[in-house]
């Protein structure tokens, strides 16, 4: 069965870094790219970008690039969401996806709350 | 960036009825188009890729069409477990998402 599973909540303040993570298994992590996505509290979908583990080719939406960094380790099948100065605008709900070769996104993890507050 | 325009934004019916949500791009997308389901709370489901194509496990009630710049969404007899909001995607590049449609309850 595929699954990714995310990390837990976090609750942290503004300036300061976090590291998320999404866990694949069931599939051949290092063969399907993985997107991120964004959504804030009570709004909709926002496309963040995507990693293929295999190389680590990284594809970020313009809007996001420079603000995160999207990282794999296929060792541990796990793919990761970071940020080095979080603002109280990062607050949001995280997802990580699977990328399905027909180009829709067809494993969703649980998604990962990220609240930012002084 | 591609734009991606659903109408309407919310919508309401009744169980049993057959709705349809149109998701219009700013530009063709061939049949890159998919479509997902959220539920509040949950994490969304794809329902429909490539436009048409029904996704394994989803109700045969889903039916995508469309290509170019106008897609729509339909969803034939309407059940209780249907009312989510319905997200439209576009992965002909940068991907992109409509701005989504709350289906409630009437």
């Amino acid at each position: 069965e595929v699954q990714l599973v995310q990390s837990g909540a976090e609750v942290k303040k503004p300036g300061e870094s976090l590291k998320i993570s999404c866990k694949g298994s069931g599939y051949s992590f290092t063969n399907y790219w993985i997107g991120w996505v964004r959504q804030m509290p009570g709004k909709g979908l926002e496309w963040m970008g995507i990693i293929y583990p295999g190389d680590s080719d990284t594809r970020y939406s313009p809007s996001f690039q420079g603000q995160v960094t999207m990282s794999a380790d296929t060792s541990i099948s796990t793919a990761y969401l970071q940020w080095s100065s979080l603002k109280a605008s990062d607050t949001a709900m995280y997802y990580c996806a699977r990328k399905a070769a027909a180009a829709g996104l067809d494993y969703w993890g649980q998604g990962t709350l990220v609240t930012v507050s002084s | 960036d591609i734009q991606m325009t659903q109408s309407p934004s919310s919508l309401s019916a009744s169980v049993g009825d057959r709705v349809t949500i149109t998701c219009r791009a700013s530009q063709s997308i061939s049949t890159y188009l998919n479509w997902y389901q959220q539920k509040p709370g949950k994490a969304p489901k794809l329902l429909i890729y490539a436009a048409s194509s029904l996704q394994s496990g989803v109700p045969s009630r889903f039916s995508g069409s469309g290509s170019g710049t106008d897609f729509t969404l339909s969803i034939t007899s309407l059940q209780p477990e249907d009312f989510a909001t319905y997200y439209c995607q576009q992965s002909y590049s940068t991907p992109t998402f409509g701005q989504g449609t709350r289906l409630e309850i009437k």
